[in-house]
């Protein structure tokens, strides 16, 4: 299994542009997780879905902030317009009987 | 609510010392506990689990046991080595939550350095 995939691995963005960054979870797990990583904060849930559906949002920091997963295969974190306080590396976890797989995370710089 | 409190970093030990990390939790059910690490530049990977009172998970010469007396879950192994330097998660599911079925509560995470 190729395990959670992420994309892209690393983006530098200028203010206000819009960021979206991509999840794969891994084949047959109900629930993926989007998590936000900094320094000051630590390890922050932000959103996750059980079977596509979204269960808890209360992590969004803000309304710029936006997440989808269309159907198993793919999620999608949208930040728009994006400041620099969003700069952080976004993980997307995906998991089945509570053990949680996690990607290799996209380190996002907001200029 | 749910929680898990950790010891704060950093820890820095010498190659082949004892290492132990604080790990104590809050929780209304009956949790299930995990360790994860996260070395640098990569995601979390769960390191061990234990899913009731007693249990020891173990992974990599690293030891936990599920202590229900005393809400603890604290990491040991015998003999660090460098390749050991990483962050290290102490997290708990509650599964008999309805509202939160599946999802973890992370301590904040402790950094551990192992020096040659």
């Amino acid at each position: 299994d190729a395990g959670v995939i992420q994309s892209p691995r690393h983006e530098v963005t200028e203010m206000g542009q819009e960021v979206t960054l991509r999840c794969k979870p891994i084949s047959g797990h109900d629930y993926l997780f989007w998590y936000r990583q900094t320094m000051m904060r630590g390890l922050e849930l932000l959103i996750y879905f059980n079977n596509n559906v979204p269960i808890d949002d209360s992590g969004m920091p803000e309304d710029r902030f936006s997440a989808k997963m269309p159907n198993a295969s793919f999620s999608t974190l949208k930040i728009q317009p994006s400041e620099p306080r969003d700069s952080a590396v976004y993980f997307c976890a995906s998991s089945i009987n509570y053990e949680q797989y996690f990607g290799p995370g996209t380190r996002l710089t907001v200029t | 609510g749910d929680s898990v409190t950790q010891m704060e970093g950093p820890v820095t030990l010498s190659e082949e010392a004892f290492l132990t990390i604080n790990c104590t939790y809050t929780a209304t059910g009956y949790p299930s506990l995990f360790w994860y690490v996260q070395y640098p530049g990569e995601g979390l990977q769960l390191l061990l689990k234990a899913t009731k009172a007693d249990d020891k998970g173990s992974n990599k010469g690293f030891e936990a046991t599920y202590r229900k007396e005393t809400t603890s879950f604290h990491l040991e192994k015998g003999s660090v080595q460098v390749s050991d330097s990483a962050v290290y998660f102490c997290a708990l599911s509650d599964q008999n939550r309805g509202s939160t079925l599946g999802r973890l509560y992370f301590g904040r995470g402790t950094q551990l350095t192992v020096w040659p």
